[in-house]
């Protein structure tokens, strides 16, 4: 079974300042996607950003990029140039791409980031 | 357009009681998923269904109940309401297959038992 670790329950980050949020995985299957999920005080679940296993380059959404590293199971998440928006607990999940599975989300335990102003 | 519904947003529960959660999505997906989130220990799957008629166990399945009668709706039933059952519900829903590999989310029901 896959499985999810962030071992980081809190951090915090300066207003404007960039933050890495660590996050690795444990699978057997060559082919899965990753995702970041951000939830807001709101409790809506957001996508931040996804990556396919099968690309080598990392993602990029705006603000929010990955560090992607497929022989380590590590998938880490930076954001540049934090804003008091940015406050929420953000998940690491992994799903897998074989179609014979029930394509279920693995959640790690989430991390909470506040942003200082 | 909706994406994924859940009803009701909050609830509170005496012990031993039951209710549904309804959950009904407007994108056409295969697959559709509960899962409960707890304070510090992320999303844990309940049940989940690859297509009407289909439905399966996910990791926390003790005390609910689900079917899926249409494509479009996926209630959780709570037969006999425990405090464990104290959490937050999301519903969830995606594409078989889909190249994206992004499930949609409702906005989340909040259940108190007491």
């Amino acid at each position: 079974a896959q499985t999810v670790t962030q071992s980081q329950p809190e951090m915090s980050v300066q207003e404007a300042e960039t933050v890495t949020l660590s996050c690795t995985y444990d699978t057997s299957e060559s082919d899965y996607y990753l995702f970041w999920y951000k939830q807001p005080p709101s409790r809506q679940m957001i996508l931040v950003i996804r990556q396919e296993a099968y690309k080598q380059q990392n993602a990029t959404e705006n603000r929010f990029s990955v560090n992607f590293q497929k022989a380590a199971k590590s998938f880490s998440l930076k954001i540049s140039d934090s804003q008091l928006g940015d406050a929420a607990m953000y998940f690491c999940a992994y799903r897998s791409a074989i179609k014979t599975t029930n394509s279920k989300l693995t959640f790690g335990k989430g991390i909470t980031l506040s942003v200082r102003p | 357009n909706a994406g994924v519904t859940q009803t009701p947003k909050f609830r509170i529960l005496k012990i031993g009681q039951s209710m549904t959660l309804q959950c009904a999505q407007d994108m056409n997906h295969n697959y559709m998923y509960w899962y409960r989130q707890d304070p510090g220990m992320g999303l844990k799957l309940i049940y989940y269904s690859v297509g009407a008629g289909i439905t399966d166990k996910g990791e926390v399945p003790n005390g609910y109940n689900v079917s899926r009668s249409t494509t479009e709706d996926f209630p959780l039933r709570l037969e006999l309401a425990a405090p464990s059952q104290t959490s937050v519900y999301f519903c969830a829903s995606s594409y078989a297959g889909t190249k994206s590999g992004e499930l949609f989310f409702g906005e989340g029901s909040r259940l108190t038992v007491l």
